[in-house]
């Protein structure tokens, strides 16, 4: 009973190396999403997706990218990181289309970007 | 822009006490409520979610309210035990999820 699989837990970066969350997910949901938790400021969503070959941003999508090319995969790239984007990342899914619905969360990424 | 706010951040009670915690928000167009738990370290699971047509949702000795005209929801927990120590975020559905910052609820044995 998987649910929710995000990969790494934890990473640190230097400054200007890229990355990629991983996100997968098995109750066939057609909503996915990236969030990202710091201190005080509650989460934020990043980039979000209704479907496979369907993305869009969210609050937050400056320095991200992310593609949907399954239903189940989500992944969440960084191509040139920045100290600001050292945070605590989760995706979450919905089996609603547009996330009004439910929402099941991974355990997070924790990344520490130097 | 809604805005969701979760007052007090931080709350101590000891084990056995009923508790409510609180949740507003500015924009009362929603489609739902949504209520989650986060351990340390952990993700969020979510506990209730009350659509914007009903009042009221009940999980155990959960019990979630909303009054969508004043902006309000609450979270009631019954006979409060130690394994309820986390920490609580609300969200309001719109066309998006905006998130509260979450109550840090510790239950003292």
């Amino acid at each position: 009973n998987a649910g929710v699989t995000q990969t790494p837990k934890f990473q640190v970066l230097k400054t200007g190396q890229s990355m990629t969350l991983q996100c997968a997910q098995d109750m066939n949901h057609e909503y996915m999403s990236w969030y990202r938790q710091d201190p005080g400021m509650g989460l934020r969503l990043i980039h979000y997706s209704v479907g496979a070959g369907i993305t869009d941003q969210g609050e937050v999508p400056n320095g991200y990218n992310v593609s949907r090319s399954t239903t189940e995969d989500f992944p969440l790239r960084l191509l040139s990181a920045a100290p600001s984007q050292t945070s605590v990342y989760f995706c979450a899914s919905s089996y609603r289309l547009a996330g009004i619905g439910e929402l099941f969360f991974g355990e997070g990424s924790r990344l520490t970007v130097l | 822009k809604q805005e969701v706010t979760q007052i007090p951040a931080a709350l101590s009670v000891p084990e056995g006490e009923n508790l409510v915690l609180n949740c507003s928000f500015t924009d009362s167009a929603i489609y739902n409520l949504q209520w989650f738990r986060q351990d340390p370290g952990k993700g969020l699971t979510s506990l209730l979610l009350i659509q914007s047509s009903q009042r009221e949702q009940t999980s155990g000795r959960l019990n979630a309210s909303l009054d969508k005209s004043s902006g309000r929801s609450t979270l009631y927990i019954a006979a409060s035990q130690p394994g309820d120590s986390a920490t609580y975020l609300c969200a309001a559905q719109n066309e998006k999820l905006t998130f509260g910052t979450g109550t840090r609820l510790t239950i003292i044995p």
